[in-house]
C-alpha cells in the first residue's frame, strides 16, 4: 500500500531531551516536507526537501533540524525541545519536483507534547 | 495581513444545500492553488487542485480569480459526509516548494 508513515504517533517528553520523529514514504517521491499544525494558525511548513541531500527552510524552521540521506526517509530532529514545540506534526511527500502543482500525500500525524 | 485567509466558520448547512467558501491570498505571484480536506485529527487529503479556467469534480467546483486574488470552492447537494475542515493551500512563488495553508473553514452538514 502506498503510504507515508510517521513514528511515533504520540510522544510526551520533557524540555531539552533530544528527540527524532521519523517519516518514511514508499512511493519513490522526490519531494518531502514537514509541517506543524496549531489551533488558529493552521499548518505551517517547517522544512522541505527536493531530493536526497537537498533541504530548505520553510516558514518556521527555528528549533528543528532535518536530514535527507535516503530518498524514502525524512526525519525531523528536535535537538532541545521546548514547550512551544508542542504541536501536531505532519510529514508529506509529493511525486516530483518538476511541478509545484503535484499533490502532497500526508502521513497520519505525530502529536508531540513537551512538558 | 495573512498570506492566505479563510473564514473559519463553522458553516452549518442542511443536507442538500449548496455552500461556498472563499480564500484570499496576498501574493499576486502565487502560482498553484489547492483545496484540501481535513477530518478531525486526521491528515489533510487533496480535494482538488484549482486551475485558472476553473474545474469541477462531481459536486465540487473550484474557481480562481487572479484579479481579486481569491479562490473559491462550491459544494452542491451537501452530504453528511462532507462535514470536515476545508483548507486552502497556495504555492507562493514559481520554482519554490513553499506552501502556505489557510487556517481552514469548518463545515457541518446537518441531517
Amino acid at each position: 500500500e502506498a503510504q507515508v508513515t510517521q513514528n511515533p504517533r504520540y510522544l510526551i517528553t520533557v524540555t531539552g531531551k533530544k528527540l527524532t520523529v521519523t517519516c518514511s514514504q514508499n512511493m519513490n517521491h522526490e519531494y518531502m516536507s514537514w509541517y506543524r499544525q496549531d489551533p488558529g494558525l493552521g499548518l505551517r511548513q517547517i522544512y522541505y526537501s527536493m531530493n536526497v541531500e537537498v533541504t530548505d527552510k520553510g516558514d518556521v524552521p527555528e528549533g528543528y533540524k532535518v536530514s535527507r540521506k535516503e530518498k524514502r526517509n525524512f526525519p525531523l530532529i528536535l535537538e532541545s525541545p521546548s514547550p512551544n514545540q508542542t504541536s501536531l506534526y505532519f510529514c508529506a511527500s509529493s511525486p516530483s519536483t518538476s511541478a509545484s502543482t503535484d499533490t502532497q500525500y500526508f502521513g497520519p500525524g505525530t502529536r508531540l507534547t513537551v512538558l | 495581513r495573512k498570506e492566505v485567509e479563510q473564514d473559519p466558520g463553522p458553516f452549518n448547512v442542511p443536507e442538500g444545500a449548496t455552500v461556498a467558501f472563499n480564500c484570499t491570498y496576498s501574493n499576486s505571484a502565487s502560482q498553484s492553488f489547492f483545496w484540501y480536506r481535513q477530518d478531525c485529527r486526521k491528515e489533510p487529503k487533496l480535494l482538488m487542485s484549482v486551475y485558472s479556467s476553473g474545474n469541477e469534480d462531481g459536486r465540487f467546483t473550484a474557481q480562481l480569480n487572479r484579479a481579486s486574488q481569491y479562490i473559491s470552492l462550491l459544494i452542491r447537494d451537501s452530504k453528511l459526509s462532507d462535514s470536515a475542515t476545508y483548507l486552502c493551500v497556495v504555492n507562493m512563488n514559481a520554482g519554490t516548494y513553499k506552501y502556505i495553508f489557510g487556517t481552514g473553514t469548518r463545515l457541518k452538514v446537518l441531517a
